[in-house]
């Protein structure tokens, strides 16, 4: 039981490249969340998936894309990369998006450096 | 305010308690968390509290809530060197973003431990 995986770990892009981070759960979650960290900042949210076959925009989705493509992966694309995209993003997952069962567990992170 | 407030610094020597205080805004949150993040970690849930209890104590963590003045603590006793690391609070905010059960965090209180 791996629970939340991300790849990769760590990425250079140049700006104007794209990339997908992927993200996969092992835990049977119907909700998954795409953050990103900042120095000094505490999480924000990017794109969510309450369950299969949704997703909504959280406080920070501009220049991000999400899938869903089934209900183990939640992945999150940048188009354009831009030097404001330089983060760390962390997915997490939980079992439902609402109370009572709404605890999320995170992933180890994937560190992004655009140039 | 908007932000869930945490002071930013905590240092104290092993063997002492250590309390990491935080102020959130929702008073309708459902669940409140603290996590711990280990550098070039991810974040670990440590515990969390439902919004009806004012304590709850987990081996070396105790978690105080007042939902009156909207204030959690943390306290974790007989600190040790591996205890150092950035704990966040985070609250439960309903119909944040349209959606329940999302996630606002704190921007973290760093805990060194000093031998």
């Amino acid at each position: 039981n791996a629970g939340v995986t991300q790849t990769p770990k760590f990425q250079v892009l140049k700006t104007g490249q794209s990339m997908t981070l992927q993200c996969a759960q092992d835990m049977n979650h119907n909700s998954m969340y795409w953050y990103r960290q900042d120095p000094g900042m505490g999480l924000r949210l990017i794109y969510y998936s309450a369950s299969e076959g949704t997703t909504d925009k959280g406080e920070v989705p501009n220049g991000y894309n999400v899938s869903r493509l089934n209900k183990r992966e939640f992945s999150l694309r940048l188009e354009s990369a831009a030097p404001s995209q330089t983060s760390v993003y962390f997915c997490a997952s939980s079992k439902e998006a609402g109370p009572p069962q709404e605890t999320q567990y995170f992933g180890p992170g994937t560190r992004l450096l655009v140039l | 305010g908007e932000d869930v407030e945490q002071s930013l610094f905590l240092s104290v020597r092993e063997g002492d308690s250590s309390v990491i205080n935080c102020t959130y805004t929702d008073s309708s949150s459902t669940y409140l968390y603290w996590y711990k993040q280990e550098p070039g970690a991810g974040l670990q849930l440590l515990t969390y509290i439902f919004s009806n209890m004012d304590m709850k104590q987990d081996q070396r963590l105790t978690v105080l809530l007042n939902k009156k003045d909207k204030h959690l603590s943390l306290r974790i006793a007989d600190t040790q060197t591996g205890d150092s690391a950035i704990y966040f609070c985070a609250e439960s905010r309903a119909n944040y973003g349209g959606s329940q059960g999302n996630l606002i965090f704190g921007k973290g209180t760093k805990l060194s431990v000093k031998p």
